[in-house]
This record gives C-alpha cells, sequence and structure tokens, in this order.
C-alpha cells in the first residue's frame, strides 16, 4: 500500500476562493508527522505546515491550514483566499517511526493552478 | 538566515564521469538528508545524516553512490562512475532534530550525457 496518497494530480481554483487538496496516509506507528510543501515551477522546495500525530488542533500558518482527521488517516491542505502566486505543485509527506529509525515518504504531489 | 546551500546548481556531465554534489545545512539543524526527484519516480529519500551519522541508507540506488558529512556544517553526495539514468534533481534538506520539518535546498539540476 502506498504510504502517502495524493489522489488529485491536478486542481484549479479561482483567484481568492479556498481549496483542499487531499492527502491521504498509511501508518501503524502511534508518532508520526505530516507535511506539506510547495514546489513553484522554479523547482524549490518549501515547507508549509506540520502536523504531529499527537496535536490535538489542527495546524495553521497563515492562509494555510491542515485538516488532521486521525481516524481517517487524511491531512489535506486547506489554502484560503488562494493566490496567483500559491500556482505550485503542493506535495504531503510523512515522517514515522522514532528518533535514530525514523522513515520518510513523500506523495506523487498535485498540480495547483490559480485561475485570475 | 542562510537556508540549505547546494553546488553546483546545475551539473552537466558525460556517462562514466564522478560527479559531487555539495550542501551546507542550516547552522545548528542536526539532521541531514540527500532526495532525488524525477518525473518518473517523484521525491526519493536516499540517505540521512543524524549528528553526522548515516542513519538509513536504504535509499541509495546503488553502490555508484555513496554520501558523506565529515562535519556539521558540510556534506557531499558523490556518483561514480554516474550513468544517464542518475539525470535528476537531487535536494539536499536539513531540521533542527529528526522528525521536524525540513529545509531544503534549491537542488541541483545533474544531466549525465
Amino acid at each position: 500500500a502506498q504510504k502517502i496518497t495524493q489522489t488529485q494530480p491536478g486542481m484549479f481554483v479561482q483567484e481568492k476562493e479556498a481549496v483542499t487538496l487531499d492527502c491521504t496516509y498509511d501508518t501503524s506507528d502511534p508518532s508520526y508527522g505530516l507535511f506539506w510543501y510547495k514546489q513553484p515551477s522554479s523547482g524549490e522546495m518549501i515547507f508549509l505546515i506540520y502536523q504531529g500525530s499527537y496535536d490535538q488542533q489542527n495546524a495553521t500558518e497563515g492562509r494555510y491550514s491542515l485538516n488532521f482527521q486521525k481516524a481517517r488517516k487524511s491531512a489535506n491542505l486547506v489554502i484560503s483566499a488562494s493566490q496567483l502566486g500559491d500556482s505550485a505543485m503542493y506535495f504531503c509527506a510523512m515522517r514515522e517511526g522514532s528518533r535514530g529509525g525514523n522513515q520518510f515518504y513523500f506523495g506523487t504531489g498535485t498540480s495547483l493552478t490559480v485561475i485570475p | 538566515d542562510a537556508g540549505v546551500i547546494q553546488s553546483p546548481r546545475h551539473e552537466v556531465t558525460e556517462m562514466g564521469q564522478e560527479v559531487t554534489l555539495r550542501c551546507k545545512p542550516i547552522s545548528g539543524h542536526n539532521s541531514l538528508f540527500w532526495y532525488r526527484q524525477t518525473m518518473m519516480r517523484g521525491l526519493e529519500l536516499l540517505i540521512y545524516f543524524n549528528n553526522n551519522v548515516p542513519i538509513d541508507d536504504s535509499g541509495m540506488p546503488e553502490d555508484r553512490f555513496s554520501a558523506k558529512m565529515p562535519n556539521a556544517s558540510f556534506s557531499t553526495l558523490k556518483i561514480q562512475p554516474s550513468e544517464p539514468r542518475d539525470s535528476a534533481v537531487y535536494f539536499c534538506a536539513s531540521s533542527f532534530r529528526e522528525g521536524q520539518p525540513q529545509h531544503f535546498g534549491d537542488g541541483t539540476r545533474l544531466s549525465i550525457l
């Protein structure tokens, strides 16, 4: 089974609207972390947001929030008030394990296009 | 603050040549990661270090690949001999501690002819 699944290869959103990028994960480890990264066309990888498996509240960072549903094993990224500069590839990633024995997995990404 | 610094940004070389990619992590970060990104395989973790010690190198594709971290501020990824299928973007990333968010360098775009 895939460790990280991003089922939306491409998404479109109107500028100023909100958009949700889906991510589901598979792990039996009680300790894990979930990350979202943005990769613009220029190629760099930009860290956006992090959610730990023991965190009680959903993570938020500015216009980014992570909709963490532990029972469903989903960690969707919500971008509010989309901007043209949000057009990029978005990768969901997971860290499972403990110190000295972590495994890291990345999804295949979702391409987001913001329409003016 | 300086981020993760990788060099070179681009490398084009002929098959069979030795390639060395370099990385300077963010000062104070204890974990360093090397990734490879291709269209076919996406982003793959090759190896990671904690406190300069290699922890997991199971992602290193073959013996032609080797990585070192001689000190806390420098790491290399070496391919010898290089092959066309090694063409990819290679990223280095670092994190304050293992398991915490990783900060990526700008990558090295490697083309093996």
